[in-house]
């Protein structure tokens, strides 16, 4: 059971929106940076959103993070066949001492 | 920024194996490096980290059994795996972790293209 919560599934059409949660608590999302991985399937993560907001170059702006207490959401709009993968979130935990991975969350476009 | 890694494979259970990153575009000697797991259908597990100052970190599971060390020269990273469980099956991916204060790690932002391990007879 991992500390972080996200829902096992999420789906959508294509063109649609789609939001993703991950639920924590103070001593994880509440008091530190959130980040989301993009898994394609058979490929490595790849690092989508950093510090709750912020996508790293070649990013596209379709994709969105934010943070509010001790939860987090990844949101994508225009939804394409291609955004179909795992997505984790992430963060350290300052009771544990330690790295979380929220379970990941399988879209389907 | 390229991270590659070589190894990995089948091995029976008890046995030891041996992976390697080599990295172009950042030097293993001024970052934290991790290495992190993933058995087949689950989830991200981080397994192992090296800091900038050289300092190691290894989840409970492998504790004792697998160490992480860096090659500055090389820059290579390289995780050695002893005592081998069936539990260790999974794709092990170096990355790389961006950490602004000591201690605490904030995302893993550039990965190698993972390799498999499967621990079996």
């Amino acid at each position: 059971q991992s500390v972080l919560t996200q829902p096992p599934s999420v789906s959508a059409a294509p063109g649609q929106k789609v939001i993703i949660s991950c639920s924590g608590s103070t001593s994880n999302i509440g008091n530190n940076y959130i980040s989301w991985y993009q898994q394609l399937p058979g490929t490595a993560p790849k690092l989508l959103i950093y510090e709750n907001n912020k996508r790293p170059p070649g990013i596209p702006d379709r994709f969105s993070g934010s943070k509010s207490g001790t939860s987090a959401t990844l949101g994508i709009t225009g939804l394409q066949t291609g955004d179909e993968a795992d997505y984790y979130c992430g963060t350290w935990d300052s009771s544990l001492g330690d790295w979380v991975f929220g379970g990941g969350t399988k879209l389907t476009v | 920024v390229q991270l590659v890694q070589t190894g990995g494979g089948l091995i029976q259970p008890g046995g030891s194996l041996r992976l390697s990153c080599a990295v172009s575009g950042v030097s293993v000697s001024n970052n934290y490096m991790s290495w992190v797991r993933q058995a087949p259908g689950k989830g991200l597990e981080w397994v192992s980290v090296i800091d900038s100052g050289g300092r190691t970190y290894h989840t409970d599971s492998v504790k004792g059994r697998f160490t992480i060390s860096r090659d500055n020269s090389r820059n290579t990273l390289s995780l050695q795996m002893n005592s081998l469980r069936a539990e260790d099956t999974a794709v092990y991916y170096c990355a790389r972790i961006i950490a602004p204060r000591l201690d605490i790690w904030r995302e893993f932002d550039y990965w190698g293209q993972g390799t498999l391990v499967t621990v079996s007879s």
